[in-house]
């Protein structure tokens, strides 16, 4: 049973607009989730992540929010470019040894 | 430079010959683990080890083993593929183990199990 849902396989978007990546979790244990990058023929690489006694964290163009209560997570970028283009994955973990993931979403930045 | 890498990054077999993809390391990471990533499924962890000689189960770990007799290496063990078992392997470490330490990837390995 998928614990960790992004629900929106593909996503485009116009570069220099905000992308949005949407996560969905099921178990409220939780306590940490992070968000990977990953582009064809290479492995994912960490984007950003927040703790579960937080709601934002921002890095750069890249903003993560969490609402706990929903069991959601969203990455927002800002300005999209094109070279944000890459699957996007979202993870979750509570022991800090199992990391579970979602399915990931595509998304495309056109120029 | 700092990396992990796996071999071999293509690999085409039969089912029940025995196979094994390395892993390897050189940041000194105490954490190191496999995760294999199949459409629709996005990335599900086989196994992960703490550190040398101490590895637990991740979620998928059935067909799978691995050892840690050494904390750059950590390789996944294939006893006896099955075609299931087909998928992309991702081999991954970190500093530490625990939530908030970010995990760096291998490039990958696809296997294909005939």
């Amino acid at each position: 049973d998928q614990q960790v849902k992004q629900n929106s396989p593909s996503l485009s978007v116009q570069e220099g607009r905000i992308s949005i990546l949407n996560c969905d979790y099921t178990n409220s244990m939780f306590d940490y989730f992070l968000w990977y990058k990953k582009y064809p023929a290479e492995g994912p690489t960490f984007l950003i992540s927040i703790s579960s006694i937080k709601d934002k964290n921002e890095d750069g163009r890249f903003t993560v929010f969490l609402n706990k209560s929903a069991k959601h997570l969203s990455l927002h970028i800002v300005p999209s470019q094109p070279g944000d283009s890459a699957v996007y994955f979202c993870a979750a973990s509570y022991t800090g040894n199992q990391f579970y993931f979602g399915t990931g979403t595509s998304l495309t930045v056109i120029p | 430079e700092a990396q992990v890498t796996q071999n071999p990054r293509y690999l085409i077999t039969v089912t029940g010959k025995k196979l094994t993809v390395t892993c390897s390391q050189n940041m000194n990471h105490e954490y190191m683990s496999w995760y294999r990533q199949d459409p629709g499924l996005g990335l599900r962890q086989i196994y992960y080890s703490m550190n040398v000689e101490v590895t637990d189960k991740g979620d998928v770990p059935e067909g799978y083993k691995v050892s840690r007799k050494e904390k750059r290496n950590f390789p996944l063990i294939l006893e006896s593929p099955s075609p299931n078992q087909t998928s992309l392997y991702f081999c991954a470490s970190s500093l530490l183990s625990g939530s908030w330490n970010e995990q760096f990837f291998g490039p990958g390995t696809r296997l294909t199990v005939l």
